[in-house]
């Protein structure tokens, strides 16, 4: 089994939807992240948490919100979903700042 | 503002060159740094690090280089092979310190 699950693997979605995109680790790490990956732009921090009482902005987090509802659950929710949102997004966890990133598959998004 | 980027966003390469993959980043605080490589359809997946007190770091086929006077990193590859086929991001601490944020990525293709 993966450490870092994603689910769903894939959604399409309509405009105005409400979106939640669930991570777990096995890892029993502290840190998880959010990223979105679009083609050029490579990937770019939406929240990142501590610990379950600690939540951060990244660079784009307008149009995103999250939950850490444990140490190994991240949920990422876009309230209402927008054709723009439409990426690739992935979970990560790691032990401390400077140390690897452990990756989940990705979770792709459409917003028709 | 922050950012990461890195010169080329495709190399081209034939198996058995050497590749350098170029990366310019902008936070002259930050004292991580680390590559990913991404093949089609996966998460990003850990290659090297380095910190900021050294200059030079080599791994298996993999040497990363940093120049901290003009903020660039580089990472080669010896004897391309067609699996190393995939994107590459550089990635460095953000500001505040707390996370890391990617580079935009480099395409590096191996043909046989």
């Amino acid at each position: 089994d993966a450490d870092v699950t994603q689910t769903p693997r894939n959604r399409i979605t309509k405009t105005g939807k409400r979106i939640m995109l669930e991570c777990s680790q096995t890892k029993g790490h502290d840190r998880m992240y959010w990223y979105r990956q679009d083609p050029g732009l490579g990937l770019r921090l939406i929240y990142y948490s501590f610990d379950v009482k600690d939540i951060n902005k990244g660079e784009i987090s307008d149009g995103y919100s999250v939950s850490r509802q444990a140490q190994a659950k991240f949920s990422l929710s876009l309230e209402s979903a927008i054709p723009n949102q439409t990426a690739l997004y992935f979970c990560a966890t790691s032990a401390r700042v400077t140390g690897e990133l452990f990756f989940g598959e990705g979770s792709r998004l459409t917003v028709l | 503002g922050e950012s990461v980027g890195l010169h080329l966003p495709t190399l081209s390469v034939q198996e058995g060159d050497n590749s350098i993959i170029n990366c310019a980043y902008s936070n002259s605080a930050s004292d991580y740094f680390i590559w990913y490589k991404q093949e089609s359809g996966k998460g990003p997946q850990f290659i090297i690090d380095i910190r900021s007190n050294m200059d030079k770091r080599q791994g298996q086929r993999v040497t990363v280089l940093l120049n901290k006077t003009v903020k660039h990193l580089s990472l080669q590859i010896a004897a391309t092979q067609p699996g190393d086929s995939a994107v590459y991001f550089c990635a460095e601490k953000n500001q505040a310190g707390t996370a890391l944020i990617f580079g935009k990525g480099t395409t590096l293709s191996v043909s046989s």
